[in-house]
């Protein structure tokens, strides 16, 4: 399985909501509902955002969400704050306990 | 408290072999719903999946570009994971991460171990 596709790059100002695409094929993103997204600051481990598509876990924010459409699945984060600006990575279940990540987003709050 | 807590950096010469240690604490390690995964990522780039197990069974899987190169092992005495990679090229230098597993996705991860790779 090669990498999800995912934008280099995001912004929004503060308030705002950024959208950040993530597509992969009918192999993993399209075959399964199982698309979790990941925030990372520099010099730390990832954190589950979004798991099972459009399911948060407890404690992150209602502002962010999920959600696909065929081979591209998406995370929102809608009033966006300063401390969202960090990097973003997809990541799909590829079947036989397998799974890929995606490129990766720098989102960036203006 | 749920813990996945790694073993320290390790520098390396090219073709030797590195075994990380991920000590897992406060959730039952072998239990059907706690499976165990390997992140990496090399400098300034982004998140790779090297590999699974699943403690109960010890059954594991790997991404296809390590295959022959890695193994992934358990201790369920001491709820340890292991990673251990080996014919170390340059390329490898990068954080390992553990990861526990909830069926499909990576709800906690360990701290990251620093694997570099140098002569």
């Amino acid at each position: 399985h090669s990498a999800l596709t995912q934008p280099p790059s995001a912004s929004g100002s503060l308030g705002q909501t950024v959208t950040i695409s993530c597509t992969g094929t009918s192999s993993d993103v399209g075959r399964f509902n199982y698309v979790s997204w990941y925030q990372q600051y520099p010099g730390k481990a990832p954190k589950l955002m979004i798991y099972e598509v459009n399911k948060r876990p407890s404690g992150v924010p209602d502002r962010f969400s999920g959600s696909k459409s065929d081979n591209t699945a998406s995370l929102s984060v809608s009033g966006l704050q300063a401390e969202d600006e960090a990097d973003y990575y997809c990541c799909s279940y590829a079947g036989s306990n397998h799974w890929v990540f995606g490129t990766g987003t720098n989102v960036t709050v203006l | 408290q749920v813990r996945l807590v790694q073993s320290g950096p390790d520098v390396i010469q090219p073709g030797a072999s590195v075994r990380v240690t991920c000590r897992t604490s406060g959730f039952t390690f072998s239990s059907p719903s706690s499976d165990v995964t390997w992140v990496r990522q090399a400098p300034g780039q982004g998140l790779e999946w090297v590999g699974w197990i699943n403690p109960s069974s010890g059954y594991s899987t790997y991404a296809e570009k390590f295959q022959g190169r890695v193994t992934v092992t358990r201790d369920t005495h001491t709820n340890t994971a292991y990673m251990e990679l080996t014919d170390l090229r340059s390329d490898d230098t990068a954080v390992y991460y553990c990861a526990r597993v909830r069926g499909d996705y990576f709800d906690l991860w360990g701290q990251g171990t620093l694997v570099s790779v140098t002569p």
